[in-house]
Parts: structure tokens; sequence; C-alpha cells
């Protein structure tokens, strides 16, 4: 089954234990991004990556790190986790950046206190 | 900053009603115009992907319209069902950033409530 998968779903955490969220997707897809939601804001983009080693940052990097290893794997990192990163993230990837529609994960809803 | 708005911000219906709703965005330098459907405690899923001007799709009861000239797009839902419930999302793909680099704007959603 075509999908993208994040682990954890749920993680609760203390401010400044670095964390990392993991993202797989099996479809052999080029573009991966990452993306929060916050209430009244909307998805917003925090990094991407249009291929292998190739990442930018996105609309809301500060706080963030990537990496891309490996086409299928873009785990995102939170090297100091403060409490404004509370929010529900989503791994996303499509197979191409400029075409095509995007598969998102299930999405990790993360808590800093 | 490019912006794409979306209206209403929610959308309250009786099962059979039709329904319809806009996503605004920037008509310069347009390359895509995505529609997602995001259920409650789920992940979006796709509904469209829309490239051309006068572009019409069509899943079951939903569809879509595509005015890049004016940069307007309409979901419509024909005898919506109380499982149409969702918000509906719009995101916008634009030559400059979006065609080279992928970076999908996102509406703020359309809320749609269907009672039985």
């Amino acid at each position: 089954e075509a999908q993208v998968t994040q682990n954890p779903r749920y993680l609760i955490t203390v401010t400044g234990k670095k964390l990392t969220v993991t993202c797989s997707q099996n479809m052999n897809h080029e573009y991966m991004s990452w993306y929060r939601q916050d209430p009244g804001l909307g998805l917003r983009q925090i990094y991407y990556s249009m291929n292998v080693e190739v990442t930018d940052k996105g609309d809301v990097p500060e706080g963030y790190k990537v990496s891309r290893k490996e086409k299928r794997n873009f785990p995102l990192i939170l090297e100091s986790p403060s409490p404004n990163q509370t929010s529900l993230y989503f791994c996303a990837s499509r197979r191409r950046p400029n075409s095509y529609e995007q598969y998102f994960g299930p999405g990790t809803r993360l808590t800093v206190t | 900053i490019l912006n794409v708005e979306q209206s209403p911000q929610s959308l309250h219906v009786q099962e059979g009603d039709s329904t319809n709703f806009t996503c605004s965005f920037p008509s310069s330098n347009f390359y895509a115009l995505h529609w997602y459907r995001w259920e409650t405690a789920k992940s979006p899923e796709a509904l469209f992907v829309m490239t051309l001007n006068g572009d019409e799709k069509k899943k079951g009861r939903i569809s879509a319209t595509l005015n890049t000239k004016e940069g307007y797009s309409y979901l419509y839902i024909k005898g919506s069902q109380p499982e149409d419930s969702a918000t509906y999302l719009c995101a916008f793909l634009d030559t400059n950033y979006g065609g080279s680099q992928g970076n999908l704007i996102f509406g703020k959603g359309t809320k749609l409530s269907v009672k039985p």
C-alpha cells in the first residue's frame, strides 16, 4: 500500500530535550516536506527536500532541522524544543516538486512543556 | 507574500443540499491549484490537481472549476451527505517558487458540516 508513515504519532516532551520525528514514504517520491498545523493559521511549510541531499527552508524553519540521506526518509529534528513548537506536524511527499498530488502522513501531535 | 483565501470559513448544510465554496489565489505566475479533503483526526487527502484555465474536474458528487485569469476556483458538492463533513483545503503552486521549489501555499480551509 502506497503511504507516508510518521512516528511517533503523539509525543509529550520537555523544553530542551532533543527529539526526532521520523517520516518515510514507499512511493519513490522525489519531493518531501514538513508542515505544522496551528489553529487559525493553516498548514505552514517548515522544510522541504527536492531530492536526496537537497533540502531547503520553508516558511517557518526556525528551531527545526532536517536531513535527506535516502530518498524514502525525511526526519524532522528539534534540537532544543520550546513550548511554541507545540503543534500538529505533517510529513508529505509528491512524485515531483512541480506537479502531482501530495500525500500526507498521519500526523504527529507534539506537546512541549 | 502569496496569499490564498478560502470562503466561507465554515458552512452548515442539511443532508441533500448542494453547496459550493471558493478559493482565491494570485492570478499572476499561476502553476497549479490543488484541492484536499481533510476529515477530523485524519490527514488531508488529495481531491484534484488543476493546471489549465477553464479546467473542470469531477469525482463522484464533488467537482471543481478553475479560472486562472481572475484567480479563483470553486468546489461544488452535489447532494451533500454526512460523510462529506470535513475541512476542504485549496493550495496554490506558483511558477516562481512552486514551479521550481514545489512550495504549496495552503488556504485555511472551509469546514463543512452536513446534518442528517
